[in-house]
């Protein structure tokens, strides 16, 4: 059981290249997330997918586009990047407990643009 | 609009000694909290919930709605507890949860 697992873990990108980040859960969770970690910003939530075919956005989702292939995969597409996306991304899946959904995150992609 | 904020980006203490971290929420809603740990190189991870009023790691947290404080706190810090703390309030909408984090606590436990 792997959990939230996310491709690749590290990346450079030039300015204007386009990229997908990866994200699979093997957890059966209907709700999966993206977010972004930026040094005195805490995580900010990009887009969320509350159950396979369906995406919204989130606080920041400028700049970026989300697919729910299926249940288990959620990916996040950069068509243009923009150093201003130099971030670290997390993918999550929630899980219902206790009337309360949990949320568990991979492990994160570094993203560099130059 | 929801808002999560922890004051402190770092907090240094002693090993041995009493462990507050900071949180202070802004919702009109009744609120659901969090508290998530990143260890050094880890990815991040529940340490506790309000709702189940639970104990971790000898970790406690409670929500105060009179001065809209969820403060995580323990009485002897350890040194594994060093790490990145993130407070977060959840909004439950009809199509998954909302998660609203604070801008993050690093403590720091020294020897």
């Amino acid at each position: 059981n792997a959990g939230v697992t996310q491709t690749p873990k590290f990346q450079v990108l030039k300015t204007g290249q386009s990229m997908t980040l990866q994200c699979a859960q093997d957890m059966n969770h209907n709700s999966m997330y993206w977010y972004r970690q930026d040094p005195g910003m805490g995580l900010r939530l990009i887009y969320y997918s509350a159950s396979e075919g369906t995406t919204d956005k989130g606080e920041v989702p400028n700049g970026y586009n989300v697919s729910r292939l299926n249940k288990r995969e959620f990916s996040l597409r950069l068509e243009s990047a923009a150093p201003s996306q130099t971030s670290v991304y997390f993918c999550a899946s929630g899980m219902i407990a206790f009337d309360q959904e949990t949320q568990y995150f991979g492990p994160g992609t570094r993203l560099l643009v130059l | 609009a929801q808002r999560v904020t922890q004051p402190e980006k770092l907090l240094s203490v002693f090993k041995g000694a009493p462990v507050e971290l900071k949180c202070n929420y802004s919702y009109s809603g009744s609120p659901e909290l969090f508290w998530y740990v990143q260890y050094s190189r880890q990815r991040l991870q529940l340490l506790l919930r309000h709702i189940s009023r639970e104990s971790i790691k000898g970790f406690t947290a409670d929500l105060n709605k009179g001065e809209t404080s969820f403060h995580l706190k323990k009485p002897f810090a350890q040194e594994e507890d060093s790490a990145m703390y993130y407070c977060a309030l959840s909004i439950l909408t009809g199509g998954g949860n909302k998660l609203t984090f604070g801008t993050g606590t690093q403590l720091k436990v020294e020897l």
